[in-house]
């Protein structure tokens, strides 16, 4: 059974870069059929896309973090990993790793994609 | 951005209630569309997607329907374990984002 667990400091001072990676087990990060991806959630509130990547390096970014977001991958560890810069308080939120699967019918030629395993999710807090 | 927008924000309903939650995209996202559910404390868990087809081990009383900028969520007799926050998701754009959510608590 694939799991995913985030790892990293669940407190950020602002201004510094948040850190966390994201360890698969139960399956290869470098199948070609899979692309792995960051969503965060602020308490209380919604789901934010992050981020995704694939196991060559390939990289979606959503606009609004983009200058401050890296995404990459190791897969010798079987881990991807997130870099935020420059956090402030409203990047306080539980980061989720997921794992982007596509479904392809073939009729109609359409791609779907779906965030299908998730890790547990890690609070990070940004707080001096 | 592709937005997305859910009603209700929240609800009341009992066991073995019918429930329908809506969701709207402010652009045609043809069935690039999903759904979650997610329990306080726990990650969202796939139940829909392509708006219809039912995610392996999902029970059939969850089913979704819709195309182009609306789309519903059925869930045919409600379970006690069924009392969660719903969130719809498109993945029309490579930048997915989600609606609001859906809170259905006990009656």
């Amino acid at each position: 059974q694939l799991q995913l667990q985030e790892s990293g400091p669940g407190l950020v001072k602002p201004s510094e870069t948040l850190s966390l990676t994201c360890t698969v087990s139960g399956g290869s990060i470098s199948s070609s059929s899979y692309y792995w991806g960051w969503i965060r959630q602020p308490p209380g509130k919604g789901l934010e896309w992050i981020g995704s990547i694939y196991y060559s390096g390939s990289t979606y970014y959503n606009p609004s973090l983009k200058s401050r977001v890296t995404i990459s991958v190791d897969t010798s560890k079987n881990q991807f990993s997130l870099k935020l810069s420059s956090v402030t308080a409203a990047d306080t939120a539980v980061y989720y790793c997921a794992r982007l699967f596509g479904h392809y019918y073939y009729g109609s030629g359409s791609y779907y994609k779906t965030l299908d395993y998730w890790g547990q999710g890690t609070l990070v807090t940004v707080s001096s | 951005d592709i937005q997305m927008t859910q009603s209700p924000s929240s609800l009341s309903a009992s066991v073995g209630d019918r429930v329908t939650i809506t969701c709207r995209a402010s652009q045609s996202i043809s069935s690039y569309l999903n759904w979650y559910q997610q329990k306080p404390g726990k990650a969202p868990k796939l139940l829909i997607y392509a708006a219809s087809s039912l995610q392996s081990g999902v029970p059939s009383r969850f089913s979704g329907s819709g195309s182009g900028t609306d789309f519903t969520l059925t869930i045919s007799s409600l379970q006690p374990e069924d009392f969660a926050t719903y969130y719809c998701q498109q993945s029309y754009s490579t930048t997915f984002t989600f609606g609001p959510g859906t809170k259905v608590d006990i009656k």
